[in-house]
């Protein structure tokens, strides 16, 4: 069974530009979140996606958007890159039911903003 | 607002050696526990999980962790650890809202020594 995978794995950006990364779940798994990285701040959740609807946000501005294809692929975009944007970006997948347990990491995206 | 603890950033200890890396929660009628395992340039991989029954939860590779209400921790201990237990550890709490939207400690370190 394929795992998560995430494209690009690296990339590099400039202030102002947008970035958009890509997620593909485990086959069968309807839920797909996305978690930003970084040394100072750990991990934090971005939002959710559950059959193509985001069902949870959080804190982030709303340069960060995302959206989830009807075979449970996903995108997350941030427009206007800034410098603190530089981080990893981690793609989980799960079966979307809560406490069913566990959620399925991608490798990650590592974007970084000069 | 729900909240995961890790109490130490880094754990340096000896191959051979016992080692605990601590985890405490904000109380909820309801929560689940995970512990993850980050290698240098990958993702998050579940170590092990406490959904319910038996407080006591172990892993593949020697690592276990107990879940204790009156204390709220989830501490992860190993009684023997190994070079190749290097990496970063993260505790992560499921208190409900949805299987995607984990709350993560901030991580420790663990660095084992020959």
């Amino acid at each position: 069974k394929a795992g998560v995978t995430q494209t690009p794995r690296y990339l590099i950006k400039t202030r102002g530009q947008q970035v958009t990364l890509s997620c593909s779940p485990i086959s069968g798994h309807r839920s797909v979140s996305w978690y930003q990285q970084t040394p100072g701040q750990g991990l934090q959740f971005l939002f959710e996606y559950f059959s193509e609807t985001q069902r949870n946000k959080g804190n982030f501005p709303g340069r960060f958007s995302g959206r989830q294809f009807s075979n449970s692929r996903s995108e997350m975009n941030v427009s206007t890159l800034e410098l603190g944007d530089s981080a990893l970006y981690l793609c989980a997948s799960g079966q979307g039911r809560a406490n069913t347990g566990e959620l399925f990491f991608g490798e990650g995206s590592r974007l970084t903003v000069l | 607002a729900q909240s995961v603890t890790q109490l130490d950033s880094q754990v340096p200890v000896f191959e051979e050696a016992p080692v605990e890396l601590r985890c405490n929660y904000s109380s909820s009628v309801s929560v689940y526990l995970f512990w993850y395992v980050q290698y240098p340039n990958q993702g998050l991989q579940l170590l092990l999980k406490y959904l319910s029954g038996s407080t006591l939860v172990e892993s593949i590779n020697g690592f276990e962790a107990e879940f204790n209400k009156s204390q709220t921790s989830f501490h992860l201990r190993k009684p023997s650890v190994h070079i190749s237990d290097t990496a970063e550890y993260f505790c992560a709490g499921d208190y409900g809202g949805s299987q995607g939207n984990l709350i993560f400690g901030k991580g420790t370190k663990l660095s084992v020594k020959p």
